[in-house]
């Protein structure tokens, strides 16, 4: 299975903030790589499919970059109701394993 | 608009089995394939399997093979996922999920408690 690699696994942040995360594959998986986001309770929401394309409703805020193993989901000015767990995903080859997920907290 | 809403609080015990069911509504279920995803408390999201909505193929993680068969009843409009031989291991939340693109949509997700 691909291995999938969040960083960092809690990050604290202030409204405004830029935020960048980032996710490593353990094999590269080309431009195959999601990213959601979570809230308690909720859930995931898809923000980003095929590594850059913003699904449809997402802000503009929220942009992912990268290919093959190395990928980053970038929030440029951070909302409050952008508190919460991002994912990543890789859909390049079954199973479509996950990150283990990054908390993003008010700091 | 889609909507995926599942079945309820499931408790079961011990080497029983649990049946999930996503009954879909605002497209034509046929078009699109449903992913079964679970969310164990701390861990990870976890890709179970997936059903081809027209043809009814399925795929399934290796990690659920032999324990988890995931089927759809088109006139429905709905799949189901039912995992059997419980164990504590598999108290989490299950979820279906949509293609268009992948798991673009998601059912409000199933809470399945496994305890003697």
């Amino acid at each position: 299975d691909i291995q999938m690699t969040q960083s960092p696994s809690s990050l604290s942040a202030s409204v405004g903030d830029r935020v960048t995360i980032t996710c490593r594959a353990s094999q590269s998986i080309s431009f195959y790589l999601s990213w959601y986001q979570q809230k308690p309770g909720k859930a995931p929401n898809l923000l980003i499919y095929a590594a850059n394309n913003l699904q449809g409703g997402v802000p503009s805020r929220f942009s992912g970059s990268g290919s093959g193993t190395d990928f980053t989901l970038t929030i440029s000015s951070l909302h409050p109701e952008d508190f919460a767990t991002y994912h990543c995903q890789q859909t390049y080859r079954m199973p479509y394993t996950f990150g283990q997920g990054t908390k993003v907290e008010i700091k | 608009q889609v909507h995926l809403v599942q079945s309820e609080t499931e408790v079961k015990k011990p080497g029983a089995s649990v049946k999930v069911s996503c009954k879909t509504s605002g497209y034509s279920f046929s078009n699109y394939a449903i992913h079964w995803v679970r969310q164990a408390p701390g861990q990870r999201l976890e890709w179970m399997g997936w059903i081809n909505g027209g043809n009814g193929n399925t795929e399934y993680s290796q990690k659920f093979q032999g324990r988890v068969t995931i089927t759809r009843d088109t006139s429905a409009s709905t799949s189901y996922m039912e995992l059997n031989s419980l164990t504590s291991e598999d108290t989490a939340v299950y979820y279906c999920a949509r293609d268009g693109p992948l798991l673009a949509y998601w059912g409000q997700g199933t809470l399945v408690t496994v305890s003697s």
